[in-house]
């Protein structure tokens, strides 16, 4: 069972390239969603899904957007990089509103 | 307003016991989690709390305090195992988690 699968796992990119970071599960949960996590500070939630078909803005979704064509993958795209987009991103989902959140294994992801 | 809080890092010595901290401010309250996060790992789910008092689960318990904004997570018979970030987490009014920072938890032999 692989439950969810992000890839990369690591990318160095220059600024003012488009990025697409790739997620998807098999576990058939409706919710997904997108964090971005920082030394020193919380998860920060960039964009979720609650079904497929729909999307919502989190806490920090500039300079992201993400699109959800099907209930296995979310993918997380950044239009043009900048180096303040440097950062660890976890996909995750769940089953219901106050359910257990499973991760990915994080994509490391370093703008030049 | 809404905000959660728990010490930046602990250390604690490996067969003892340690108690994490978190302290939340929210209009609407709808359970309290906690995750661990070893280095370089994503977040695993530990629990999950809405009533007050201590859930037990093994060697780590959760206890919550709706009428004090407080939660704490109790680690017993430490192993080295168990150093890793702990992150609480509660949801807002939309069903998002905010979570704090983390704690970091050292264990010394």
């Amino acid at each position: 069972i692989a439950g969810i699968t992000q890839a990369p796992t690591s990318q160095i990119l220059a600024a003012g390239r488009r990025m697409t970071l790739r997620c998807t599960q098999d576990m058939r949960h409706n919710a997904m969603y997108w964090y971005r996590q920082d030394l020193g500070l919380g998860l920060r939630l960039i964009h979720y899904s609650n079904t497929a078909g729909t999307t919502g803005k989190g806490e920090v979704p500039d300079g992201y957007s993400v699109s959800r064509a099907n209930t296995d993958d979310f993918p997380l795209t950044l239009a043009s990089a900048v180096p303040s987009q440097t950062s660890v991103y976890f996909c995750a989902s769940s089953d219901g509103d106050y359910g257990e959140l499973f991760f990915g294994e994080g994509s490391r992801l370093t703008v030049l | 307003g809404q905000n959660i809080d728990q010490p930046t890092e602990m250390t604690a010595t490996e067969g003892a016991i340690v108690q994490i901290n978190c302290t939340y401010q929210t209009s609407g309250f709808n359970g309290l989690f906690w995750y661990q996060q070893h280095a370089g790992e994503a977040p695993t789910f530990l629990s999950y709390n809405v009533l007050d008092g201590l859930e037990e689960k093994g060697r780590f318990s959760s206890f919550l305090s709706r009428s004090k904004g407080y939660s704490y997570l109790l680690l017993k018979e430490l192993q080295m195992k168990d150093s890793a970030s702990y992150l609480c987490a509660f949801p807002d009014s939309n069903y998002q988690l905010i979570w704090g920072a983390g704690t970091k938890l050292i264990i010394k032999p």
